[in-house]
């Protein structure tokens, strides 16, 4: 099945940076999506983009299908931007047409 | 407009007990998917079903059931509960079967003891 690697693992920021995420696929994927899990454990809808550039205030992100790879760009970072971030994709190709999430990375953003 | 909606929120059982969670999906999404996710791991996928019919599975032993009703939302089953059960479970929801744009609810914590 398709392997789905995030990086990195883990960052820390200092409120008001930059940062980039990088989501990996090791094959061909019809949706990707990028979820940031609160605290409470939700996981919010960041991105619907299986292909192109989409932003969202001072978020944003670009998915590159056919090099199989998606990022998310977080500017001028707040401390309620801190959890985990999750890439999920989907592969019409196979038995089911689940979410197949990423490793994940986990943000702290310090005041 | 309503979101997914789950419940319970937390949950406390013991092993050997059976338990149902329930979700109800967007208005006029048709499909609804069942995640279960462990502390520090991704969500893994349990089920998947659109129009009352199931349309995926995970690896999961059959202790694992679910099912979905005319009106779309959907309960899990678990019987037999180990202490491994316990995890967060998510609902998502989704307009088509093709599980575009997924939607989650705010998950239901079991802690099986």
């Amino acid at each position: 099945g398709i392997q789905v690697e995030q990086s990195p693992p883990d960052l820390i920021l200092q409120e008001g940076a930059n940062s980039t995420l990088r989501c990996n696929f090791s094959d061909s994927v019809n949706n990707l999506q990028w979820f940031h899990q609160n605290p409470w454990g939700q996981l919010i809808n960041l991105f619907y983009i299986p292909s192109g550039t989409k932003q969202n205030g001072r978020l944003s992100a670009t998915t590159v299908a056919t090099e199989r790879y998606s990022l998310l760009y977080i500017s001028s970072s707040q401390t309620t931007d801190s959890g985990v971030y999750f890439c999920a994709v989907v592969n019409y190709g196979g038995a089911t047409n689940k979410l197949i999430f990423g490793t994940g990375t986990l943000l702290a953003v310090q005041p | 407009d309503a979101g997914v909606t789950q419940s319970p929120t937390h949950l406390i059982k013991t092993r050997g007990q059976h338990v149902t969670l329930r979700c109800s999906p967007i208005s006029g999404h048709k499909s609804v998917s069942w995640y279960q996710q462990v502390l520090g791991q991704g969500p893994q996928f349990i089920f998947q079903y659109y129009e009352k019919e199931e349309r995926g599975r995970g690896n999961f032993p059959d202790r694992f059931s679910a099912r979905q009703f005319p009106n779309y939302s959907s309960e899990l089953n678990v019987n037999a509960l180990l202490l491994g059960d316990s995890a967060l479970y998510l609902c998502a929801s989704s307009p088509d079967r093709a599980n575009t744009e997924a939607f989650f609810g705010q998950g239901t914590r079991l802690t099986v003891v």
